[in-house]
């Protein structure tokens, strides 16, 4: 088990630009969500997988947010036309059963 | 719909008192109850969950937690608080036999004092 990784840790971009992350699972789970969390807020659920299907994703904040998860393994978070609205920490979770999940570090984004 | 209220931001102890952190919760039907703590520039861990069965579940380092049906309650607690149990604490519910979509609490910050 090398638990729940994500990359990049930080991520500082201008207004306007895309930005995409990347979280890898721990190996046997197959529920994968993404989360944002602000300061003083738990986090915010936003979309999630089982295996490579998506599930649910009527509550990414805009259409300028999608996901994917392409082969059941690796998920990517991509953001279109950043705001300073979206800076925020993106947390991505893996679960077995769909009960405890298991939390990568997070990627803070910065909009300037 | 379901929610989650932690009605503390911080809850403050003195080391080697005993801690409560209050959960309470709205859920359809049966909840499945779950907290976590979140250390300064970590992710978060989870500590325990309530599934069914005995309604005080024990968690990792020593914490425990309460699941009060009549009072929609899920206080998570600790006989004996240390100065490194100083984090933030979440608090989630999801409905059994629904999506599998946690709702997570804003977060209760403990201050354990030497």
């Amino acid at each position: 088990d090398t638990g729940v990784s994500q990359d990049p840790r930080h991520k500082i971009t201008k207004r306007g630009q895309n930005v995409t992350f990347r979280c890898d699972p721990i190996s046997e789970h197959n529920r994968l969500y993404w989360y944002r969390q602000t300061l003083g807020q738990g986090p915010e659920f936003l979309t999630y997988f089982q295996n490579e299907a998506q599930l649910e994703k009527s509550r990414l904040l805009s259409d300028r947010f999608s996901a994917e998860r392409p082969k059941g393994s690796f998920s990517t978070l991509e953001i279109q036309r950043t705001e300073q609205g979206d800076s925020a920490m993106y947390l991505c979770a893996s679960s077995r059963d769909g009960n405890e999940q298991f939390f990568g570090p997070g990627t803070r984004l910065t909009v300037l | 719909a379901q929610s989650v209220a932690q009605p503390e931001d911080q809850v403050n102890v003195a080391e080697g008192n005993p801690l409560t952190v209050k959960c309470t919760y709205s859920v359809s039907g049966n909840p499945y109850l779950f907290w976590y703590v979140q250390y300064p520039n970590r992710g978060l861990q989870f500590l325990l969950k309530y599934i069914t069965g005995d309604n005080l579940v024990k968690g990792s380092y020593g914490f425990e937690a309460e699941f009060n049906k009549s009072q929609t309650s899920f206080h998570l607690k600790k006989p004996s608080a240390l100065v490194s149990d100083s984090a933030l604490y979440f608090c989630a519910v999801r409905a059994t036999g629904g999506s599998y979509i946690p709702t997570f609490g804003r977060g209760t910050s403990l201050i354990v004092h030497p």
